[in-house]
């Protein structure tokens, strides 16, 4: 069955640097997501992306984040500048269409840790 | 914002017990939908309901969602230890970002 891939599974990163986050979403899909949980605490929404552009955001994807789809398999999350709350896991997710019953698919996450 | 509230936090039970997990609203959903999540893994869907009143089923989950699309139940019967894991609730309103429900831990014990 097709899945969500994300890499790298691990991120360990000094405070200030940047990262960038990797996602291969399911190929036939043309929606795209951002999630994270911080350790503890429940899945939040950072960003949808349809049509190589954003097409929702929460107030947390602020102007440290970005995304891009560099080419056709994958999916970006840039943070610019980690802060320390900024740990947590980053789950990536796709779905064939938008409408609310169409399932979201998610990959396993990437942990990242800022020291 | 949809705020959901799962109830309860936490469940511990023995193999073979029943038990029911709730997710609330204050509002309506136009749809919800069940994930299971396992440590270092990502949400997995268990199932999608979209009509108030609707009853799904899927092996030994039983999945209800309320007349006025404000609540859901996941009733597990005979449960195993398979089924340790956290249980989310999600909502997706009129966008297509899920919102999610604080979660159920249930752990399951021989």
């Amino acid at each position: 069955e097709p899945e969500v891939t994300q890499t790298p599974s691990h991120q360990v990163t000094q405070m200030g640097q940047e990262v960038i986050l990797r996602c291969v979403p399911i190929s036939n899909h043309l929606y795209f997501y951002w999630y994270r949980q911080i350790l503890g605490q429940k899945v939040e929404f950072l960003v949808s992306f349809y049509n190589n552009e954003i097409s929702e955001k929460s107030e947390i994807f602020d102007d440290q984040f970005s995304v891009e789809r560099p080419d056709g398999s994958n999916f970006t999350l840039k943070i610019r500048s980690t802060k320390l709350e900024d740990s947590a896991m980053y789950f990536c997710a796709s779905s064939e269409g938008r409408q609310g019953t169409q399932p979201q698919h998610f990959g396993d996450g990437t942990r990242l840790s800022i020291l | 914002t949809q705020l959901l509230e799962q109830s309860p936090q936490f469940l511990s039970i023995q193999e073979g017990e029943n038990l029911t997990v709730y997710c609330n609203s204050s509002s309506v959903f136009s749809s919800l939908q069940w994930y299971r999540q396992e440590p270092g893994e990502g949400p997995v869907l268990l199932v999608t309901v979209v009509t108030g009143g609707e009853v799904k089923k899927l092996k030994r989950l039983t999945f209800q969602f309320g007349d006025a699309r404000k609540d859901s139940s996941l009733h597990i019967t005979a449960a195993q230890p398979g089924d340790t894991g956290l249980y989310l609730c999600a909502s997706t309103g009129t966008a297509s970002k899920l919102t999610f429900g604080t979660g159920t831990r249930l752990q399951v014990t021989l």
